[in-house]
């Protein structure tokens, strides 16, 4: 059962507009949720966070947005630029007890940005 | 060191001999993570260690693959009798597991089984 699902495997959009990856969840005791960006040949890197508490959560060109009631997140990139090119994978994890706080991947989306 | 280590970053094996893929996280780091990565696919959970708990294996795929953690510390993941069908990146990532920290991956192993 996969509890955490992008079920878009890849996206392409222009340089200077805006890319928007989605993210939905299953597990009602997720509370914290984060995104990874992996370049070929290089492991996975930390972007972006937010906690159940909030609903967005920004930086820089980088916000992701939480809607909890949809168990839904997004990430979105504005303006795109060509080295964001690579694969996003969303996360979840509880900080709840007895959870032990171990970080579920989604199958991860590949993004284009083409010039 | 300052982030992740993964060892080896590539080993070639034949079919049916055993490998040892070794992740030293980072320090006081004490939760750590094994996923591999299969070409084209997504990241897949292996196991998971946090603290003194007793391991989450959920996700090894058969009896043929083990992992120990070693003092807190250093892990090992052991692929016995290995099989073409287990050539992926093999990802090792840590995190301090406190107040919702990110995990923080190594570069990866590159195992192919001729």
């Amino acid at each position: 059962d996969q509890q955490v699902k992008q079920n878009s495997p890849s996206l392409s959009v222009q340089e200077g507009r805006i890319s928007i990856l989605n993210c939905d969840y299953t597990n009602s005791m997720f509370d914290y949720f984060l995104w990874y960006k992996k370049y070929p040949a290089e492991g996975p890197t930390f972007l972006i966070s937010i906690s159940s508490i909030k609903d967005k959560n920004e930086d820089g060109r980088f916000t992701v947005f939480l809607n909890k009631s949809a168990k839904h997140l997004s990430l979105h990139i504005v303006p795109s630029q060509p080295g964001d090119s690579a694969v996003y994978f969303c996360a979840a994890m509880s900080n709840s007890g007895g959870s032990n706080y171990k970080l579920t991947f989604g199958k991860g989306t590949l993004l284009t940005v083409n010039p | 060191g300052a982030g992740v280590s993964q060892s080896p970053s590539n080993k070639v094996t034949e079919k049916g001999k055993d490998v040892e893929l070794r992740c030293d996280p980072i320090s006081g780091h004490t939760a750590l993570y094994w996923y591999r990565q299969s070409l084209g696919q997504g990241l897949e959970f292996l196991i998971y260690f946090q603290g003194n708990s007793a391991p989450d294996k959920s996700g090894l795929p058969s009896d043929r693959f083990s992992a120990e953690r070693t003092g807190g510390s250093v892990s090992t993941l052991t692929i016995q009798r290995t099989q073409q069908e287990d050539s992926a990146v093999y990802l090792c990532a840590s995190s301090s597991v406190v107040g919702g920290t990110e995990a923080f991956f190594g570069q990866g192993t590159r195992l192919t089984v001729v």
